[in-house]
């Protein structure tokens, strides 16, 4: 099974800091990178996303830094606030082939303010 | 979670008793996906359906089965609940031509 590693499992940020979380992955095939914002008791939803033609998609104060050669990619939420205390997942999948998504195991952010 | 409920949102069940779990959805989209959330693991996948009457398995699909019968209902059962099926599942939808997947609220289930 082809792993999304994600890291780390849990991160503590003061409010107006940055945070950063990373994801590395092994398929090559994988062309689709999301990231998934859940809060306590709600579903995943999709936060902002990437393909692999891009080192870099900002949205707002979020941003995906994405190095293909490393294969690796980050996400940046800048000038943290407490509503962004959630958990973030990074996920990966092939062109198309969203039944083959894989994610990785999540973080946890607590933003003190 | 617009478009997608689950049911029941919350179930306790005992050990070796059939569970099926709804997922609706009115966005007309044709994949459906029923995941599993536990810590550490992240989402992992059941089975997922491309079509009425078509599904396939998913990375963990023991114990489970699912049936789509309507393209706005995917159902998941677990014919003989065990204690290692304890867990918060999730439905999602998705679009033929993109990669993008839309989560339900969620049901948590325990087994005792």
């Amino acid at each position: 099974q082809q792993q999304v590693k994600q890291s780390p499992q849990s991160l503590i940020v003061q409010k107006g800091g940055i945070s950063i979380i990373n994801c590395a992955y092994e398929n090559t095939a994988f062309d689709y990178f999301p990231w998934y914002q859940q809060f306590p008791g709600k579903g995943p939803a999709l936060l902002i996303a990437i393909r692999p033609d891009v080192s870099e998609k900002k949205e707002g104060r979020f941003t995906i830094s994405f190095n293909k050669s490393a294969k690796q990619f980050s996400l940046h939420i800048m000038d943290s606030q407490p509503g962004d205390s959630a958990t973030y997942f990074c996920a990966a999948s092939p062109e198309s082939g969203g039944f083959k998504t894989i994610f990785g195991a999540g973080t946890r952010l607590f933003v003190k303010a | 979670d617009a478009g997608i409920t689950q049911s029941p949102r919350h179930k306790v069940t005992e050990t070796g008793t059939p569970v099926t779990l709804r997922c609706h959805q009115t966005e007309n989209h044709r994949y459906m996906y029923w995941y599993r959330q536990d810590p550490g693991h992240g989402l992992r996948l059941i089975h997922y359906s491309y079509g009425v009457k078509d599904t396939d398995k998913g990375e963990v699909s023991d114990g489970y089965s699912v049936s789509r019968s309507k393209t706005e209902d995917f159902l998941l059962t677990l014919e003989s609940a065990t204690s290692s099926q304890t867990s918060v599942y999730f439905c999602a939808i998705g679009t033929s031509w993109g990669n993008e997947q839309f989560f339900g609220p969620g049901t948590r289930l325990t087994v005792l």
